[in-house]
């Protein structure tokens, strides 16, 4: 069975660039996570779906962060505009149900120039 | 808030146990986890524990935890150079977030 998937692995941007992040969870997985780990640190969640909806976005940066799971399935985390502090990892991980074991992807490494 | 602390660095000699620890502050914590991270990937998912157990063990690895102090260890048997990467203790909690400590660092010497 397939995890995860994240896509791009790396991405090297200017600063004030938009930047987006796809991340494909495990098939049937209905819970999908959005995750930024800074360097030296555990990751911390920034956005939590159930299905299509999301369920807890409190720590997601709304002013220039978004993110969308429009049909439950994939999901897309954008930054526009990119700074200098959101050089980090961002990784997706996804569960069966919300309280389920969280599998997580590869991660994307994003540097901001 | 949550809080979940472990030790940033651990170094043991191969073939010796290596013993990780961690504590966490949210008593309503329902699931605790171990993952592996080796560098540049990602979180690998080594093992769990619920909260009404105090030992789970799976081959090489055995996980105790003392629920009235908050304290979680992830030993390892028989380590090996391959076990060198960072373990993230995470605690997971009614709601089904998880907050992760920091991560301590497994160097194992040959």
């Amino acid at each position: 069975e397939a995890g995860v998937v994240q896509s791009p692995r790396y991405k090297i941007i200017e600063k004030k660039q938009p930047v987006a992040f796809w991340c494909n969870p495990i098939s049937g997985h209905n819970t999908l996570y959005w995750y930024l780990q800074n360097l030296g640190q555990g990751p911390e969640l920034l956005i939590r779906y159930e299905n299509e909806e999301a369920v807890d976005d409190s720590q997601l940066p709304k002013d220039r962060f978004s993110a969308e799971r429009l049909k439950g399935v994939d999901s897309t985390l954008k930054i526009q505009p990119a700074e200098l502090g959101d050089s980090a990892v961002y990784l997706c991980a996804s569960s069966l149900e919300g309280v389920g074991t969280q599998y997580f992807g590869p991660g994307t490494r994003l540097l901001v120039l | 808030g949550e809080d979940v602390e472990q030790s940033l660095f651990l170094s043991v000699r191969e073939g010796d146990s290596s013993v990780i620890n961690c504590t966490y502050t949210d008593s309503s914590s329902t699931y605790l986890y171990w993952y592996k991270q080796e560098p540049g990937a990602g979180l690998q998912l080594l093992t769990y524990i619920f909260s009404n157990m105090d030992m789970k063990q799976d081959q090489r690895l055995t996980v105790l935890l003392n629920k009235k102090d908050k304290h979680l260890s992830l030993r390892i048997a028989d380590t090996q150079t391959g076990d060198s990467a960072i373990y993230f203790c995470a605690a997971g909690g009614s709601q089904g977030n998880l907050i992760f400590g920091k991560g301590t660092k497994l160097s194992v010497k040959p």
